[in-house]
């Protein structure tokens, strides 16, 4: 059974601050997902990464993907309110046609 | 070009009752799936269909259940509703196709489910 694996779970970070979010998943993928959610919308989505060593950046959030170790991240540089947010990834595996999601990682940047 | 629409936005039913409910793909996505979102569960993956067919199923009792139409909508029932159903069921639509998946998901607005 594929597991996702987020950490942290909550996150609180001072305006300008660098910070990393991590998503480990138990088996192999050639997808990976990572969505933002603001409280009571839905899941916009962010990155698509699809094969090892991919790195996406949009503003100031960049996010890269080793699937040797199974392990994607979620950079963000110089952090501002508006990030504030809960974070998921998600990985799609092979022909299952479904989304495993991680438990989301609730970003909140304080003044 | 339009998103994916989902209805209700919000439904209350009692305890026992049934609901359906309706998510409509962006045009030309030819597979939907379901998740359901709770705050002890998060979110777990409920069924996807493509061309009227399911192929995949959650690990959900049978009183989910669900349908796709030839116009790419679908549509989800719950029967027997109980308390822990109360949840945001939100649809995501691609285009999925036979080959490779390089387009990936995009969700629509959820609808937001309480039972009591």
């Amino acid at each position: 059974e594929l597991k996702v694996e987020q950490n942290p779970l909550f996150l609180s970070m001072q305006e300008g601050k660098n910070y990393t979010i991590y998503c480990n998943y138990s088996t192999t993928s050639d997808r990976l997902y990572w969505y933002r959610q603001d409280p009571g919308k839905s899941l916009e989505s962010l990155f698509v990464l699809l094969s090892n060593g991919a790195v996406k950046q949009e503003g100031r959030l960049m996010a890269s993907l080793d699937t040797k170790a199974r392990l994607s991240t979620l950079h963000i540089t110089a952090a501002v309110h508006d990030l504030s947010a809960t974070y998921f990834c998600a990985v799609d595996t092979g022909s299952a046609r479904q989304l495993t999601f991680g438990s989301g990682t609730q970003l909140t940047v304080l003044p | 070009k339009a998103g994916v629409t989902q209805t209700p936005r919000y439904l209350i039913k009692t305890r026992g009752q049934q609901v359906t409910l309706s998510c409509s793909p962006i045009s030309g996505h030819r597979s939907v799936s379901w998740y359901q979102q709770t705050p002890g569960q998060g979110l777990q993956f409920l069924f996807e269909y493509f061309s009227e067919t399911q192929r995949n199923k959650g690990n959900f009792p049978g009183r989910f259940s669900g349908r796709q139409f030839s116009n790419s909508r679908s549509e989800m029932n719950v029967s027997t509703l109980e308390l822990g159903d109360s949840a945001l069921y939100l649809c995501a639509s691609s285009l999925n196709s036979q080959g490779p998946r390089a387009y990936g998901y995009t969700f629509g607005s959820g609808t937001r489910l309480t039972v009591v």
